[in-house]
């Protein structure tokens, strides 16, 4: 298994443009989750979905911000219309609670940069 | 609230002294802490679970529910030990609350 995919690594736009992010989580998981990584705020949690349907996004930072699940190997973090204080790197990362424990499994990460 | 805080966003060492990384929550439950770590142009991974009480790569850490700290440690740094490593909480519901992480770094 190639682990999680995210596509695409690294996205330059500039302000105001629409970005979307994209996840591939592992197969048989069912549970997805996007983050977003700064220097000052670390490592913060968008949303999750469990069996495709969003279960918390209070950490959407705003309206801006939209997340989809529209199958169980395939999920979207959209940004519209993007600005500066977005850059950062985005993850999205699975897991599968039927095994009882809690690991998820981090993909590599989407390096956003919004002029 | 949950709350995970890793009072040190860097902490340099010399190869072969001790290392402490610290980590404090706040959880009015009995949470599950994790450490995460994410090496130079690698994945986020977990490190270790409290659950587990296992040894990985020398470093162990203590689910202290008095002082509510869950610090990693390790007795003697190596190089290869430097990386960004996170705190992780995980309560009543199935989402990971991370801190902001400290970046260690070893020097020879």
């Amino acid at each position: 298994d190639a682990g999680v995919i995210q596509s695409p690594r690294h996205e330059v736009t500039e302000m105001g443009q629409e970005v979307t992010l994209r996840c591939k989580p592992i197969s048989g998981h069912d549970y997805l989750f996007w983050y977003r990584q700064t220097m000052m705020r670390g490592l913060e949690l968008l949303i999750y979905f469990n069996n495709n349907v969003p279960i918390d996004d209070s950490g959407m930072p705003e309206d801006r911000f939209s997340a989809k699940m529209p199958n169980a190997s395939f999920s979207t973090l959209k940004i519209q219309p993007s600005e500066p204080r977005d850059s950062a790197v985005y993850f999205c990362a699975s897991n599968s609670n039927g095994q009882g424990w809690a690991e998820q499994f981090f993909g590599p990460g989407t390096r956003l940069t919004v002029l | 609230a949950q709350r995970v805080t890793q009072p040190e966003k860097l902490l340099s060492v010399f190869k072969g002294a001790p290392v402490e990384l610290k980590c404090n929550y706040s959880y009015s439950g009995s949470p599950e802490l994790f450490w995460y770590v994410q090496y130079s142009r690698q994945r986020l991974q977990l490190l270790l679970r409290h659950i587990s009480r296992e040894s990985i790569k020398g470093f162990t850490a203590d689910l202290n529910k008095g002082e509510t700290s869950f610090h990693l440690k390790k007795p003697f740094a190596q190089e290869e030990d430097s990386a960004m490593y996170y705190c992780a909480l995980r309560g009543h519901t199935d989402k990971l609350i991370f801190g902001t992480g400290t970046r260690l770094q070893v020097f020879p």
